[in-house]
């Protein structure tokens, strides 16, 4: 049972490069989410996905972007890299409404 | 604006003490109510979550929380601390049938001490 896979688990960039985080899911789950989590200031929503094909932005968009061309993947991609990207990011997934969060184990990014 | 505070970012109990995490949220309509955790190194996981019904929820792991609407809170509980359950708890809050609105609180770290 993989659940939610992120790759890669840790990257360190430079200011101004671009990177995509992946992120699939094995579960058949409509609904898919990107967190950061910030010591001390919990997840925050950046991107999230009802379908393939649908996306919208959440709390803290800036800076990022997403796709979902099919059910099982939603990439993150972040443009021209900045110190402030620094942080850890989680993929989610549900079924939507207020079906239980499956998280994948994050991925550590480092802006330098 | 819909908002989730905990209190405390680190709580440190003794093994086989009470532990009790407070979550307080501020909304004008009835919430969803969660407790997640979080191990170091992995992402969270569901502890117990309140939709509608019995106000006292039970979780996995031997953890309880109660919505309580008068005191806007849902404090997670467990009568005997393990060693095992030192991690990062977040409380979080959704409204209405919309999961992507889920907000979360900051996090406290719970240390468990021999």
């Amino acid at each position: 049972n993989a659940g939610v896979t992120q790759t890669p688990k840790f990257r360190i960039l430079k200011i101004g490069q671009s990177m995509t985080l992946q992120c699939a899911q094995d579960m058949n789950h409509n609904y898919m989410y990107w967190y950061r989590q910030d010591p001390g200031m919990g997840l925050k929503l950046i991107y999230y996905s009802v379908g393939a094909g649908i996306t919208d932005k959440g709390e803290v968009p800036n800076g990022y972007n997403v796709s979902r061309s099919t059910t099982e993947d939603f990439p993150l991609r972040l443009e021209l890299a900045a110190p402030s990207q620094t942080s850890v990011y989680f993929c989610a997934s549900n079924q939507g409404g207020n079906g239980e969060l499956f998280f994948g184990e994050g991925s550590r990014l480092t802006v330098l | 604006a819909q908002s989730v505070t905990q209190l405390g970012s680190h709580v440190s109990v003794s093994e086989g003490a009470l532990v009790l995490l407070r979550c307080n949220y501020s909304s004008s309509v009835p919430p969803y109510l969660f407790w997640y955790v979080q191990y170091p190194n992995q992402g969270l996981q569901l502890l117990l979550k309140y939709t509608t019904g019995a106000t006292l929820v039970k979780g996995i792991n031997g953890f309880e929380a109660e919505f309580k609407k008068s005191e806007t809170s849902f404090h997670l509980t467990k009568p005997s601390a393990h060693m095992s359950d030192a991690a990062e708890y977040f409380c979080a809050v959704s409204w209405g049938d919309s999961s992507y609105k889920l907000i979360f609180g900051s996090g406290t770290r719970l240390l468990v001490r021999p």
